[in-house]
């Protein structure tokens, strides 16, 4: 496809369960970050990834949150033992490189509920 | 203080009228600004990058960017029905390329 792919769709779980989102990325871009979205609040950054260095992990709200991203390429973010709080729409977006004029190009989303 | 600052609305304007949005920021270093569009539901769709003081124009479109004032608009020509959204600002302070947004605009085009 031509743009970001993320899946699934929708996500309904019960608290405390574990959780894993994925996000595939415009071929060819080599940046990819994690946007959470609350209701009527604005996006919240999590985590950027920028090939093969180390990953900006400087939004992450807790030590429940991780991401990886595999050969540079599809990424997954995963949350442990999740919270009604963490109740977001989770976007993924990518970016041809990570220079400042570089356009982050957004997926639709994973709408998480936690019950 | 919020690092992005927008109001919240929501900005009605009549159809064919000029829309304008604001946002400003509080980081002086920041470098880029961008405009993003969100439909109900949908996810943010870029419509407008600025980088240098001044007018960007783009079809109905134009940003103006004041970095000593640390405020950026979007003017929106004509304005449709479909242009009825929450415009999102976000502003890229050149650490590690990440956006801070703001929490949007709200606007209503009218009939």
């Amino acid at each position: 496809g031509a743009g970001v792919s993320q899946s699934p769709s929708n996500k309904v779980t019960e608290k405390g369960k574990d959780v894993e989102l994925r996000c595939d990325p415009i071929s060819g871009h080599t940046a990819l970050y994690w946007y959470r979205q609350s209701l009527g609040q604005g996006l919240e950054f999590l985590i950027y990834f920028q090939g093969n260095s180390a990953p900006d992990k400087s939004g992450l709200p807790s030590d429940r949150f991780s991401a990886e991203r595999t050969g540079g390429s599809v990424s997954t973010l995963t949350i442990q033992r999740t919270q009604q709080e963490d109740s977001a729409v989770y976007l993924c977006a990518s970016s041809p490189g990570s220079g400042i004029d570089q356009p982050q190009h957004f997926g639709d989303g994973t709408r998480l509920s936690i019950l | 203080q919020k690092e992005v600052e927008q109001n919240s609305g929501p900005l009605s304007v009549p159809e064919g009228a000029i829309a304008s949005l604001n946002c400003t920021y509080s980081d002086r270093v920041s470098q880029s600004f961008f405009w993003y569009r969100q439909y109900s539901g949908k996810s943010p769709e870029l419509i407008m990058s600025i980088y240098s003081n001044g007018d960007k124009e783009d079809g109905r479109f134009t940003a103006q960017l004041n970095k000593a004032s640390q405020y950026v608009s979007l003017l929106i020509r004509d304005s449709q029905p479909s242009d009825s959204a929450t415009y999102l600002c976000a502003v890229n302070t050149g650490t590690a390329s990440k956006l801070t947004f703001g929490t949007g605009t709200r606007l209503q085009v009218t009939l």
